[in-house]
């Protein structure tokens, strides 16, 4: 079984300064990492993934996130946040299923507030 | 490309009655397509995963008889809630995996859900 623990359930940031969104994982397995952003009343748009490479994954609209797999962690980072990436974020964990698909299993999620 | 389409947005019903949301993959076909629901300030849960032709597998404790799924075509899947009560107002959101030539960078797809208001 895996899980996901968002540290912060509401991340508030001023406009231009940088922002870490945390996010541990647990999992028996090798798996997959996602982020996905969620503007309100709507669907899941996902931001970047990390399925095996390099640790440091970039993501759409300047976001990235650093695999580390000691500290089982994806956290994810911008470092100058706009208005307009107030959203919800969520982080997500699948194992590896044959075919390259995966079903995530999804973090509570991260309420950015980017204050002007 | 891989568009998921989800239908309606809103909907407000009175107790009691059913209500179907459809889920539909417009450029691509899709065999699997996932249900979630969403509580508000809360992750998504998967209720049901829904399978071309077949009967739906549904998570632990997600009713079957009272959330029925139908996956009749490659690119349509529907919910049905049955009976609802005030209780299964929430936001339920579908996703599909799109095969991997569609050249995107993601296999799952997710609708724009639907927020579901049983009064």
């Amino acid at each position: 079984a895996q899980s996901v623990t968002q540290l912060d359930s509401q991340v508030p940031v001023f406009e231009e300064a940088p922002v870490e969104l945390r996010c541990n994982y647990s999992s028996s397995v090798s798996v997959y990492l996602f982020w996905y952003v969620q503007y309100p009343n709507q669907g899941l748009q996902l931001l970047l993934k990390y399925l095996s490479g390099s640790t440091l994954v970039k993501g759409i609209n300047g976001f990235e996130a650093e695999f580390n797999k000691s500290q089982t962690s994806f956290h994810l980072r911008k470092p100058s946040v706009h208005i307009s990436d107030t959203a919800e974020y969520f982080c997500a964990v699948s194992d590896r299923r044959p075919g390259g698909s995966y079903i995530p299993t999804f973090g509570r999620g991260t309420s950015l507030i980017v204050h002007p | 490309g891989a568009v998921v389409s989800q239908h309606p947005s809103w909907v407000i019903c009175k107790s009691g009655t059913s209500v179907k949301i459809e889920c539909r993959s417009l450029d691509f076909q899709a065999t699997t397509m996932f249900w979630y629901r969403q509580f508000p300030k809360q992750s998504l849960m998967l209720m049901a995963t829904s399978n071309e032709g077949s009967k739906a597998t549904y998570e632990q404790g997600v009713e079957k008889d009272k959330f029925l799924i139908n996956h009749a075509s490659l690119t349509l899947s529907t919910l049905t809630v049955t009976s609802a009560h005030p209780e299964d107002s929430s936001f339920y959101i579908c996703s599909a995996i799109a095969p991997p030539r569609t050249g995107t960078n993601s296999p799952l797809h997710f609708g724009n859900g639907t927020r579901l208001t049983v009064t």
